[in-house]
């Protein structure tokens, strides 16, 4: 099992619609988890973290789901402007710990 | 905000060539990080240094060195330049004391070898 996997996409998606993001990670003892959004030839940003609980920001939900080892990423009325990479992040808690990125889910939002 | 800074956003360089790419960071950040990042392969990490003076392999460091002889600056070597090293460079930092690490990019160099 990679290290943290996610689907590559393209999702092609009409405007409005609702769409989920799925990523699995591999280290059951993983304590962080991040989502990252990265525009075409730009630099990745921060876009939310994930807490246990599981957490919403506006349009964006994001859960994590530790028995099954994956997180989630929701996003709802989707805007042409989401069109973009979205990168799932892993990582522990102590300093030593690895950060893994995914490769990426690639989302085209239709006009 | 925080921000991240890199020398070059294009650099075209010869096979052979020594090549320097600088990152400087403005928010006191202890760890710095350098990934190359190709289609299809995602982000690899490089080096990374938690601390001036001190450095660590990532995954991929073979044909590359490092450098962090201030805390705020986190430098790229590439002592002989391949063409197989065309690609997009990302330095980042973050400050773990949170215990919740999340990076901050600058906006990358991409990098193409003749």
């Amino acid at each position: 099992r990679k290290e943290v996997e996610q689907d590559p996409g393209p999702f092609n998606v009409p405007e409005g619609a609702t769409v989920a993001f799925n990523c699995t990670y591999s280290n059951s003892a993983s304590q962080s988890f991040f989502w990252y959004r990265q525009d075409c030839r730009k630099e990745p940003k921060l876009l939310m973290s994930v807490y246990s609980s599981g957490n919403e920001d506006g349009r964006f939900t994001a859960q994590l789901n530790r028995a099954s080892q994956y997180i989630s990423l929701l996003i709802r009325d989707s805007k042409l402007s989401d069109s973009a990479t979205y990168l799932c992040v892993v990582g522990g808690m102590n300093r030593d710990d690895k950060i893994i990125f995914g490769k990426g889910t690639r989302l085209h939002i239709l006009p | 905000d925080v921000k991240v800074t890199q020398s070059s956003r294009y650099l075209v360089k010869r096979t052979g060539e020594k090549v320097f790419l600088e990152c400087v960071q403005d928010m006191d950040h202890e760890n710095m990080f350098w990934y190359r990042q190709d289609p299809g392969l995602g982000l690899r990490l490089i080096y990374f240094s938690y601390d001036v003076k001190m450095k660590e392999k990532g995954d991929i460091p073979e044909g590359y060195s490092v450098s962090r002889e201030k805390k705020e600056r986190f430098s790229l070597i590439l002592e002989s330049a391949s063409t197989n090293q065309t690609s997009m460079y990302l330095c980042a930092s973050s400050d773990r004391t949170s215990g919740r690490e999340t990076q901050y990019f600058g906006p990358g160099t991409r990098l193409l070898v003749l």
